[in-house]
Parts: C-alpha cells; structure tokens; sequence
C-alpha cells in the first residue's frame, strides 16, 4: 500500500504568513494527488487536484506542485479564514496523509 | 443545490451491525464512482470503501475488508454501507463523497462531501 507522510501535523502561523505544507508518498504517484482542508465539525473541502490544479471557486493564494513522490501545499498570504487541517490524498489508492492543523500565533 | 445528506448512525455495541445511507440530492450520481471516507475523534482522514457508477468495481480498505459492504441504488439517487461485526476502532464520523474520477490521466478527486454521520461503537 502507499503510504503518504504530510509535515508538519502542526503549524503556527500569522495572518499574511506564508506556509507550506509537505507531502511525500512512499511510491511515485505521478500527479495522483488531492488536498483538502477541513474546518472543525465540518466536512473535507477540494481545494486542488491532479497534484497544482485549483478546484473552481478556490482562492488563487492556495497553490500546489510536485509530482513523483514529493508534492507541497503553499498559502502565499495566510488569511483567518485559512486556520484549519489540510489533509492531502493520493489517488491510485484513495489513501490520505496524517492531516497538518494550521492554528493562529 | 448540490448536496449529499448521510444518515443511519447511531450508537452499536462491540459485534453489531448499521446500515449508513447517504441520498444525493440535486445531481443524478448514476455516473459517478461513490466513495466512503472516515474519520475517528481527534484523527486524520481514512478512506474505507470504493463503488464505481454501475457496481462493478468495488474496493475496501483492509481495516473493514470482511466486514463493510457498499453498495448503491441508481434509481433512489443514493449509496449505503452496510456494517457488520463493528469494532471499536470503527468509532468514527463516517463521511459519503463523490468521487470525480479519472478522464485523460487527470484524477479530479473527492469534490462533494456530506456532512457526516457519527457512528460509536462501545459497551
């Protein structure tokens, strides 16, 4: 099975701080990767597919890229609307990494 | 509006059985793979189970494999999973999602979600 390790589980950031979030997959997955963020009590939301391609309706300062076996997760400017989990998955076998919060300084 | 609505959890004691269901409302998912996904308190994103537009393909993660069976009605617009032997590390939010496959190389993920349904498993 593939195995998918995001870091880090926890991160602590400021409004307009830029993060990045990090997924590797223990197998290469070409471009076979989603990120979701989820909000406490609330279900996943797409915010980018196929490893860097936004979901529609998903702000421009969310990008994703890699391929491979290495993928990220960037916020350009965090926004407090932004303080959540981000999970990524991989989609060859719908497995998902350990989910990273992002909690406010 | 676009919406899928789970329903059928409960509390269950340790080797019973629910029935979860998930309507869709809004869009036809006959064409759709349909997926379930949970989430134990405090813990990341499992995915459990697979079913493809016309049941044919259909997948489980070795954690329910033996015990979880998905399956679909296309006329009713909705999706079930049936749960039997539950254990208590099957205590999770148990989440529906349609799943928008792959066309050209591109895998388009998970883009509607339901709002989840709780099932506890404990004495």
């Amino acid at each position: 099975d593939i195995q998918l390790t995001q870091s880090p589980s926890f991160l602590s950031a400021s409004v307009g701080d830029r993060v990045t979030i990090t997924c590797r997959a223990s197998q290469g997955i070409s471009s076979y990767l989603a990120w979701y963020q989820q909000k406490p009590g609330k279900a996943p939301k797409l915010l980018i597919y196929a490893a860097s391609t936004l979901q529609s309706g998903v702000p421009s300062r969310f990008s994703g890229s890699g391929s491979g076996t290495e993928f990220t997760l960037t916020i350009s400017s965090l926004q407090p609307e932004d303080f959540a989990s981000y999970h990524c998955q991989q989609l060859t076998s719908f497995t998902f990494g350990g989910g990273t919060k992002v909690e406010i300084k | 509006e676009v919406q899928l609505v789970e329903s059928g959890g409960g509390l269950v004691k340790p080797g019973g059985s629910l029935r979860l269901s998930c309507a869709a409302s809004g869009f036809s998912l006959s064409d759709d793979i349909m997926q379930w996904v949970r989430q134990a308190p405090g813990k990341g994103l499992e995915w459990v189970s697979y079913i493809s537009s016309s049941s044919t393909y259909i997948y489980y993660a070795d954690s329910v494999k033996g015990r979880f069976t998905i399956s679909r009605d296309n006329a009713k617009n909705s999706l079930y999973l049936q749960m039997n032997s539950l254990r208590v590390e099957d205590t999770a939010v148990y989440y529906c999602a349609r799943d928008r496959g792959r066309y050209s190389g591109t895998y388009y993920g998970f883009d509607i979600w339901g709002q989840g349904t709780m099932v506890t498993v404990s004495s």
